[in-house]
């Protein structure tokens, strides 16, 4: 069964730096689709990025980026120029298409100011 | 654009009395649905899944279950209420077919009492 392992509970970062949040998840499969979702206090999931595993190039969405590193099964987030706003529950997750989701386990992220 | 409603926002209900959830989709045909189950602090669980009326797959055996009345309309039963089934539930869309992307809706807070 796929998995997907987020190994920081919590991450804090200055307003206006940089943070990055991991992600590794296990498959034997070669085609498959990575997402990174947020969840602010509303807790309503908000999609912030997705990747393809297909593609080669990294996703991005304005100050959202991916390290997609395929062969070691890695999904890393970059926030660039962190925003008050940016402060929720980040969850990684995986997907083959129409199926279920399989997320991790979020990873909780504070902006100090 | 497509809207994703559920309803109610917030509901309390007592150990072994029913339960109705409702999920409703705007602005698209077709689309497949999720129902999503999140305890506090964790990740999301899968619990039922349909791409089209009549064709709803659970993940997770349990007191609960779902139904599809109409193409857009996805609803979360249950006849009696455990402690256990407190919890955020989520609804989920995506295009029919093989769409890959879910798109979420604001959830609902349930507390069993």
């Amino acid at each position: 069964a796929q998995t997907v392992t987020q190994s920081q509970p919590e991450m804090s970062v200055q307003e206006a730096e940089t943070v990055t949040l991991s992600c590794t998840y296990d498959t034997s499969e070669s085609d498959y689709y990575l997402f990174w979702y947020k969840q602010p206090p509303s807790r309503q999931m908000i999609l912030v990025i997705r990747q393809e595993a297909y593609k080669q190039q990294n996703a991005t969405e304005n100050r959202f980026s991916v390290n997609f590193q395929k062969a070691a099964k890695s999904f890393s987030l970059k926030i660039s120029d962190s925003q008050l706003g940016d402060a929720a529950m980040y969850f990684c997750a995986y997907s083959q298409g129409a199926q279920k989701l399989v997320f991790g386990q979020g990873t909780r992220l504070t902006i100090n100011p | 654009s497509q809207t994703i409603h559920q309803w109610p926002a917030t509901l309390v209900q007592p150990v072994g009395s029913p339960l109705s959830l409702e999920c409703t989709v705007e602005g698209t045909s077709n689309p497949n649905l999720y129902w999503y189950r999140q305890a506090a602090g964790r990740g999301l669980q899968l619990l039922f899944y349909s791409i089209g009326i009549d064709q709803i797959s659970s993940e997770v055996p349990q007191n609960l279950s779902a139904s599809r009345p109409q193409d857009r309309q996805f609803i979360l039963s249950s006849k009696k209420l455990l402690l256990s089934d407190s919890g955020f539930y989520l609804c989920a869309w995506s295009v029919g077919g093989v769409s890959d992307t879910q798109y979420f809706g604001p959830g609902t807070r349930l507390t069993v009492l």
